[in-house]
């Protein structure tokens, strides 16, 4: 089945304990991005990446990092998490094919930093 | 940067009726995306309509794109319970080989049975 996958789904931690969020898809999908959902805000775009070692900022990539080793991965680091990082996370995938495709969308990652 | 917005914020209707929400952007682009979202899930595609379509069907789904206006509607007919979500639009051009999306706060859909 075509998805994507995210690990953890719930997290709960302390300020400042380093946090790693996989995302994961099976579709050999170029393009790869991570979104933050909040409140009267809507999804914000926080880093994508359009291919293997290729990777850049979003809207909103502060306090974040990421990673493109391999083309079915791209992990979130939050090195010090803090609370204005509470959120809920998504990833999201999508194939280029000289044009932007629909985005597949992992199910969230519900993220508590006390 | 926060190109599409949707309008209206909220919509509650009965099951039955149509349910139209809109979204308005601000710069050039390559298409223009619908996506579903249900609580706390993750969201669904469920239209696309390129720059050089004015309307798109899909199902109960129509889709209409004014470039001139920089806006689409999204109309669902014969709204049903299980529509309750909220919509997002979502707009893409081409920066330099790169496609940045951006959604919009979206509209909150709410069909009462």
């Amino acid at each position: 089945e075509a998805q994507v996958t995210q690990n953890p789904r719930y997290l709960i931690t302390v300020t400042g304990k380093k946090l790693t969020v996989t995302c994961s898809q099976n579709m050999n999908h170029e393009y790869m991005s991570w979104y933050r959902q909040d409140p009267g805000l809507g999804l914000r775009q926080i880093y994508y990446s359009m291919n293997v070692e290729v990777t850049d900022k979003g809207d909103v990539p502060e306090g974040y990092k990421v990673s493109r080793k391999e083309k079915r991965n791209f992990p979130l680091i939050l090195e010090s998490p803090s609370p204005n990082q509470t959120s809920l996370y998504f990833c999201a995938s999508s194939s280029r094919g000289g044009s932007w495709n629909e985005q597949f969308f992992g199910p969230g990652t519900r993220l508590t930093v006390l | 940067s926060q190109q599409g917005e949707e309008d209206p914020q909220a919509l509650s209707i009965q099951e039955g009726e149509n349910a139209t929400m809109n979204c308005s952007y601000k710069t050039s682009i390559n298409n223009l995306q619908w996506y579903r979202q249900n609580s706390g899930r993750g969201l669904v595609h469920l239209i696309l309509i390129r720059s050089n379509e004015r309307e798109k069907h899909s199902g109960r789904l129509r889709v209409t794109l004014d470039t001139s206006k920089k806006s689409s509607s999204l109309l669902i007919t014969a709204s049903r319970a299980a529509d309750t979500a909220s919509y997002f639009c979502a707009t893409a051009s081409d920066t330099g080989g790169s496609y940045i999306p951006t959604f919009g706060r979206g509209t909150s859909l709410i069909v009462h049975p």
